[in-house]
């Protein structure tokens, strides 16, 4: 059974750092591509950032975040992160990661059940 | 960006209702389309990929249809436990773009 297991989230000033963390299990890890999506409290989903399998060599981040976060992976650990710097109210969500299911990319198949990011003074 | 509008953001309906629900891009996506239904305090969940194609462990009750620009969700005979918020997202391109969600309610 897949299960993914996200954890880190917390409360935390603005301008401060957080790091999630995405526990896998169930599948090969390392041979899926792996994404962040967030929901802010009462709207929609929205993509934060992908990386690819094997090695990670691939990452995309939006641009609502780009060079603020930065995704990665340890296949050995079989777990997914997200490390969120200069954090602002405005990235105050609920934060899932979300399995590709393997043909081609953000093609979600399984999701977490999502870590509460709140960043306020 | 890929830009998916969903129509309509609301609906009230009854049990046994066919409902449909509209999703259209802002350019052609060819089939890169998912639909996922989200209820309160829950994760996403995945119904239908690849525009038509369900996802293991769905009811037949839903179905997908469209290519290019727009798409449609479908479920025939609505049921107690499909009052949710649904959202298509395309994977044409990056970023991944989700609508803005189509909410269910009960009539």
């Amino acid at each position: 059974e897949v299960q993914l297991l996200e954890s880190g989230g917390g409360l935390v000033q603005p301008g401060g750092s957080l790091r999630l963390s995405c526990a896998a299990s169930g599948f090969t890890f390392s041979t899926y591509d792996m994404s962040w999506v967030r929901q802010a409290p009462g709207k929609g989903l929205e993509w934060v950032s992908a990386i690819g399998g094997s090695g990670g060599r691939n990452t995309y981040h939006a641009d609502s975040v780009k060079g603020r976060f930065t995704v990665s992976r340890d296949n050995s650990r079989n777990t997914l992160y997200l490390q969120m710097n200069n954090l602002r109210a405005d990235d105050t969500a609920v934060y899932y990661c979300a399995k590709d299911r393997g043909s081609g990319w953000y093609n979600f198949d399984y999701w977490g059940q999502g870590t509460l990011v709140t960043v306020s003074s | 960006d890929i830009q998916m509008t969903q129509s309509p953001s609301s609906l009230s309906a009854s049990v046994g209702d066919r409902v449909t629900i509209t999703c259209r891009a802002g350019q052609t996506i060819s089939h890169y389309l998912n639909w996922y239904q989200q209820k309160p305090g829950k994760a996403p969940k995945v119904l239908i990929y690849a525009a038509s194609n369900l996802q293991s462990g769905v009811p037949s009750r839903f179905s997908g249809s469209g290519s290019g620009t727009d798409f449609t969700l479908t479920i025939s005979s609505l049921q107690p436990e499909d009052f949710a918020t649904y959202y298509c997202q395309q994977s044409y391109s990056t970023p991944a773009t989700f609508g803005q969600g189509t909410k269910v309610e009960i009539k």
